[in-house]
């Protein structure tokens, strides 16, 4: 079965740091990998997923299969940053979701 | 075009109580799940449909029971609440291109 595991509950950074968020998965097959940000009490939005190769709101994440990891980053974190953020698998040609525990980010000015 | 839409937003229930989270998508998609999120825990699925007339159970399904009578609504039903039950609720659907995942505005319920 799959397995996703996100070590830090609590990440806490100042404006302008660098963040980088762990996760680090276990599945024999291929997955496809998310990252999910939640803002308070709000509804979990799509930050990025590993095919697409995008960057979004300055957060990059790349799919180590050797060390079966899918870690975020950013170079320079902002306030609004200030977040809780999920990492999720799926499995290919798949629909469910296997999400890690999820790492709650604070941003200090 | 709502996308997912879940109601009651919040709710305190008694425990033995039964009720209904309701969970809607105007997306025509066929898969359907609720997930329950759980502090340090992530969100973990409790049911899903892969389409109408079709449910099967997810991680975590006891105490829950689901219905998938039209492509649009996914209703999950808590038979007799218990204070373990007490977790936000999160309706998704799935499907479009790249067989997206969307997400409703989650469901604060308390068993008390």
């Amino acid at each position: 079965a799959q397995r996703v595991t996100q070590p830090e509950k609590l990440l806490s950074v100042f404006k302008g740091a660098p963040v980088e968020l762990k996760c680090n998965y276990s599945y024999s097959g291929s997955p496809e990998l998310f990252w999910y940000v939640q803002y308070s009490r709000q509804r979990l939005q799509l930050l990025l997923r590993h095919i697409s190769r995008e960057s979004i709101k300055g957060f990059t994440a790349d799919l180590n299969k050797g060390e079966t990891s899918f870690h975020l980053k950013k170079p320079f974190a902002q306030e609004e940053d200030s977040a809780m953020y999920y990492c999720a698998l799926r499995k290919a040609a798949g629909n469910k979701l296997t999400f890690g525990g999820g790492t709650r980010v604070l941003v200090k000015p | 075009n709502a996308g997912v839409t879940q109601t009651p937003k919040f709710q305190v229930l008694k425990t033995g109580q039964s009720m209904t989270l309701q969970c809607a998508q105007d997306m025509n998609h066929e898969y359907m799940s609720w997930y329950r999120q759980d502090p340090g825990m992530g969100l973990r699925l409790i049911h899903y449909s892969v389409g109408a007339g079709i449910t099967d159970q997810g991680e975590v399904p006891n105490g829950y029971n689901v219905s998938r009578s039209t492509t649009e609504d996914f209703p999950l039903r808590l038979l007799s609440a218990a204070p373990s039950q007490t977790s936000v609720y999160f309706c998704a659907s799935t499907g479009g291109s790249g067989n997206t995942i969307y997400f409703g505005e989650g469901s604060w319920l308390t068993v008390v």
